[in-house]
């Protein structure tokens, strides 16, 4: 158990619908990472928050967008869903921003219908 | 930007014999190089890391290389066992970003 927690850990939902998935970090860690891996893509990072605010962008969709609370958890929105966007939902967190180690959370399955 | 390539992506060894998993990087300003274990469905977890001031990093069975100057990382696991079976992720990182550009995984089977 890494320490970081995600829900839900299935998310089955029809295309064009929103989903909002969470991310608690490790106790003490400030920086949150978002993933996706799916088949075709392999492990892409998608964005990083760092105390509340964005620290960096990937290759996340305009469709896509997170934000992270004042209590360090972390949301990320997933609006008009296609089919292409099933994939498992990583949540990374690390102690702040640099080279430090990340610890992953067990994911979210999203399948779109 | 970053990009990582990794190889093989398929590695099957019997019970014993040791398995080496190699990465390049394009970016020479990355300095951070984790290694990540996925078994099927679960998260990836950290398995060693190394950082550009050090060539050569050992934890019991594991064992991590890296050579700045070709841009190259290799994972070394001595005496395989089956439960080493699953995917390794090679990833590379910098201060300026920290985060990690991912290879494309090997998937590793150890043979009883």
């Amino acid at each position: 158990d890494s320490g970081v927690t995600q829900t839900p850990k299935h998310l089955i939902t029809a295309t064009g619908q929103r989903v909002t998935l969470r991310c608690s970090p490790r106790s003490g860690d400030l920086s949150v990472y978002w993933y996706q891996q799916s088949l075709d893509q392999g492990l892409q990072f998608l964005i990083q928050y760092y105390n509340g605010e964005e620290r960096a962008k990937g290759n996340i969709l305009e469709r896509f967008s997170a934000q992270q609370f004042p209590d360090l958890h972390s949301e990320l929105n997933l609006s008009s869903l296609e089919l292409g966007d099933s994939a498992l939902y990583f949540c990374a967190s690390s102690l702040s921003w640099g080279t430090y180690e990340q610890y992953f959370g067990p994911g979210t399955r999203l399948t779109v219908t | 930007g970053e990009n990582v390539e990794q190889h093989p992506s398929t590695l099957s060894v019997q019970e014993g014999d040791s398995a080496v998993i190699k990465c390049t990087y394009s970016d020479s300003a990355s300095n951070y190089f984790p290694w990540y274990k996925q078994e099927l469905g679960k998260r990836p977890q950290l398995i060693i890391d190394i950082r550009s001031n050090v060539g050569e990093k050992k934890d019991q069975r594991i064992a991590v290389t890296l050579n700045k100057t070709a841009k190259h990382f290799s994972l070394h696991i001595t005496e395989t066992q089956p439960e080493d079976s699953a995917v390794y992720f090679c990833a590379a990182s910098n201060n300026a970003g920290n985060m990690l550009t991912f290879g494309g995984g090997t998937r590793l089977m150890v043979k009883p």
